[in-house]
């Protein structure tokens, strides 16, 4: 498609349940990347990826939090054992060569832990 | 030190003035510089890449200083439909191309 696709929109979850999100990057777009925003506007790079390959993780947290990108699906970021402060916006981007090209946002997925 | 620094705001300023933000980045590596607005916790979305040589898009003039290592945003004849949060967002590149965002700074035009 033309425009990065997330889903769900929101999801709420009881703290200690898995959650899974969802993005379908831009036709065309070899990049994909995940960031989480809380309050306070602040971003925080979690995962990248080059097709199906990861291409830079060191944003993720080592345990809980995983991400995949397989050929022919949406790209996914799971959650096991959610904590009250993984409540966030999820955004992902994608682009087709970052050095040169800026990378076009998702709508995002509001995660609340409750 | 945050590797992105901005005044966060608010900005509050009457429709038709002009206003301007300022960006201090720290990593000297950095390779590309964009502006991104952000209305209201929706996605971000580009308004203008930065470029050394700055550069004009109707309303708004970026510039780019890579020896103070500084970024601005101008906005002329502010518009109430400019009311947004605007982030600045470097780029390092060759291999880190993750971006790295400013905390934003909240502009709000008022009638």
């Amino acid at each position: 498609g033309e425009e990065v696709a997330q889903t769900p929109k929101h999801l709420v979850r009881g703290e200690g349940q898995k959650a899974k999100l969802y993005c379908a990057p831009i036709k065309g777009h070899s990049y994909v990347f995940w960031y989480q925003q809380v309050l306070k506007n602040e971003f925080k790079f979690l995962i990248s990826f080059q097709n199906e390959n990861v291409f830079d993780e060191t944003g993720m947290p080592k345990e809980r939090f995983s991400a995949k990108c397989l050929p022919n699906s949406p790209c996914s970021l799971e959650i096991q054992a959610t904590k009250l402060e993984d409540s966030a916006v999820y955004f992902c981007a994608s682009s087709q060569t970052p050095g040169n090209q800026p990378q076009h946002f998702g709508d995002g997925t509001r995660l609340s832990i409750l | 030190r945050k590797e992105v620094e901005q005044d966060p705001g608010p900005f509050n300023v009457p429709e038709g003035a002009t206003v301007a933000f300022n960006c201090t980045y720290s990593n000297s590596a950095s390779q590309s510089f964009f502006w991104y607005r952000q209305d209201c916790r929706k996605e971000p979305k580009l308004l203008m890449s930065v470029y050394s040589s700055g550069n004009e898009d109707g309303r708004f003039t970026a510039q780019l200083n890579r020896a103070s290592q500084y970024i601005s945003l101008l906005i002329r004849d502010s518009k109430l439909s400019d009311s947004a949060t605007y982030l600045c967002v470097v780029l390092v590149g060759f291999g880190n191309e993750k971006l790295t965002f400013g905390t934003g700074t909240r502009l709000t035009i008022i009638p």
